[in-house]
C-alpha cells in the first residue's frame, strides 16, 4: 500500500518568515496530492492541493511543489503570520480516492 | 462548498456498550465515503472506506465485526463501535467524495469524539 512520510515533525519560525514542509510518497498510482490544515479538535481543512499532471500551484502565501519522477512534493508558506500555527498534513491520493496522510508538522509561528 | 455534516460531535460511554456515529452529505451525493480514527497528537488512520449499497472495505488491522458499517444512502453513512472498551477513545471523522465530480477532493466532517469509560 501507500507510505507517506512527511518532515519536519515540528518546525518553528518567526513571524514574516518562510515555513517547508515534504513529504514522500511511494505509490506511483497516487495522482492527487493535497494538504491540510488541522486546529486543535477540528476537522482538516483543506489549504491547497495539486495534481500529478502539475509541478506547482500557488495561491496567495501557499504554494505546493510536486516532483513526480522522485515522489516528492512540498508546502511552501511564505509571510507567516501567528494564525497559520496549526498542525498539517500532506496526504496522496488516487482515483478511488483512498487518502493516505502522512503523520503532521505541527507548525508554530512566533510574533 | 460541500457540506459534511457528523452526528454526534461527542458522546461518552460505559464499556461494553455499542455506540453509532453518522455521517451525512447535505449537499452533495456520495458513493464513496471514507471513516478515519485520529488519536491524541497522531495523524489520520484510515479504517475503512464506505460504499453504497455495498459492503465496506476495510483496513489491514481495522475489525469489521467491531466497526460496524452501513451506507445505505448517497449521502449517509453510520459507523457503529460495538462492544466499546476504554482503548476506542478517539476522534472519529468520516470524508466523502462527491460522486458527481470529477475532483478527489474529499469533504471532511467535524468529527466525533469518543470516551469510553
Amino acid at each position: 500500500g501507500e507510505n507517506v512520510e512527511q518532515h519536519p515533525s515540528t518546525l518553528s519560525v518567526q513571524e514574516g518568515d518562510s515555513a517547508v514542509i515534504k513529504c514522500t510518497y511511494s505509490d506511483s498510482a497516487s495522482n492527487y496530492f493535497p494538504w491540510y490544515k488541522q486546529e486543535l479538535g477540528k476537522r482538516p481543512q483543506l489549504i491547497i492541493d495539486i495534481r500529478s499532471n502539475v509541478g506547482e500551484k500557488k495561491d496567495q502565501r501557499i504554494a505546493v511543489t510536486l516532483n513526480k519522477t522522485a515522489k516528492h512534493f512540498s508546502l511552501h508558506i511564505t509571510e507567516t503570520q501567528p494564525e497559520d500555527s496549526a498542525v498539517y498534513f500532506c496526504a496522496a491520493s488516487t482515483n478511488a480516492g483512498k487518502s493516505t496522510f502522512g503523520d503532521g508538522t505541527t507548525l508554530t509561528v512566533k510574533p | 462548498g460541500a457540506v459534511v455534516s457528523q452526528h454526534p460531535s461527542w458522546v461518552i460511554c460505559k464499556s461494553g456498550t455499542s455506540v453509532k456515529i453518522e455521517c451525512r452529505s447535505l449537499d452533495f451525493q456520495a458513493t464513496t465515503m471514507f471513516w478515519y480514527r485520529q488519536f491524541p497528537k497522531q495523524s489520520l488512520m484510515l479504517m475503512a472506506t464506505s460504499n453504497e449499497g455495498s459492503k465496506a472495505t476495510y483496513e489491514q488491522g481495522v475489525e469489521k465485526d467491531k466497526f460496524l458499517i452501513n451506507h445505505a444512502s448517497l449521502t449517509l453513512s453510520t459507523l457503529t463501535v460495538t462492544s466499546a472498551h476504554p482503548e476506542d477513545s478517539s476522534f472519529y471523522i468520516c470524508s466523502a467524495r462527491d460522486s458527481n465530480s470529477f475532483r478527489n477532493e474529499q469533504f471532511f466532517g467535524p468529527g466525533t469524539r469518543l470516551t469510553v469509560l
